[in-house]
């Protein structure tokens, strides 16, 4: 069974720093690209980052580049996603995702 | 950035109709290996998205053959034929021809 299990958020201040973590399982992880899409309250879906097979090649929607970095560890069969210089607009629910599988989703809040 | 653009329902739908959602992009999803780059998801309440829909018009795996999907570069619409009680949810689509990965802002289906 596919199983992909965030952990990690959590309420952090603004300008403060964060890291997620997805475990995955039941898929051969390397096979994939990985990506991070996220929801804020009541809202519809964000796509914030995607990472190739072997991590060579990472993309980043505008807004979060250059304060998230996306990373995977293929022997862990493991994504992460460090979360710099957050702001009150980063609170939402960041979910791990091949496309075809979802985590459950982990949720991060900005406030002070 | 690619723009999605969803049309609404007009709900409530009663059980057992057929209803068809539309989406549209800014810029032809189809690409050069003859694949048009364009998934649908359903958000049942207080779940993950699940896929629905990939390349357009494929089926993702276990997904009910009352959901299909259709188009050309630009319109798409995901048909749901003969809705019932589980179908209930936000439908959204996704461009996965180029990053960033874009949504549209959703489609909620309610059923009486």
């Amino acid at each position: 069974e596919v199983q992909l299990v965030e952990s990690g958020g959590g309420l952090v201040q603004p300008g403060r720093s964060l890291k997620l973590s997805c475990a995955a399982s039941g898929f051969t992880f390397s096979d994939y690209y990985m990506a991070w899409v996220r929801q804020a309250p009541t809202k519809g879906l964000e796509w914030v980052a995607s990472i190739s097979y072997d991590g060579g090649s990472t993309y980043y929607r505008d807004s979060v580049k250059g304060r998230f970095t996306i990373s995977r560890d293929n022997a862990k069969s493991s994504l992460y996603l460090q979360m710099d210089s957050l702001r009150s607009e980063d609170t939402a629910t960041y979910y791990c995702t091949t496309q075809t599988h979802w985590g459950q989703g982990v949720m991060v809040t900005v406030s002070s | 950035d690619i723009v999605m653009t969803q049309g609404a329902l007009p709900n409530p739908v009663p059980s057992g109709e057929s209803v068809s959602i539309t989406c549209r992009s800014s810029k032809s999803l189809l690409y050069s290996d003859g694949k048009t780059y364009l998934n649908w998801y359903l958000q049942r309440p207080g779940q993950s998205p699940q896929l629905l829909i990939y390349w357009m018009s494929t089926r993702a795996s276990g997904v009910s053959d009352r959901f299909s999907g259709s188009g050309s570069g630009t319109d798409f619409t995901l048909k749901i034929s003969g809705v019932e009680a589980e179908d209930v949810g936000v439908y959204y689509c996704q461009q996965g021809l180029e990053f960033p990965r874009t949504f549209g802002s959703g489609t909620k289906l309610e059923i009486k």
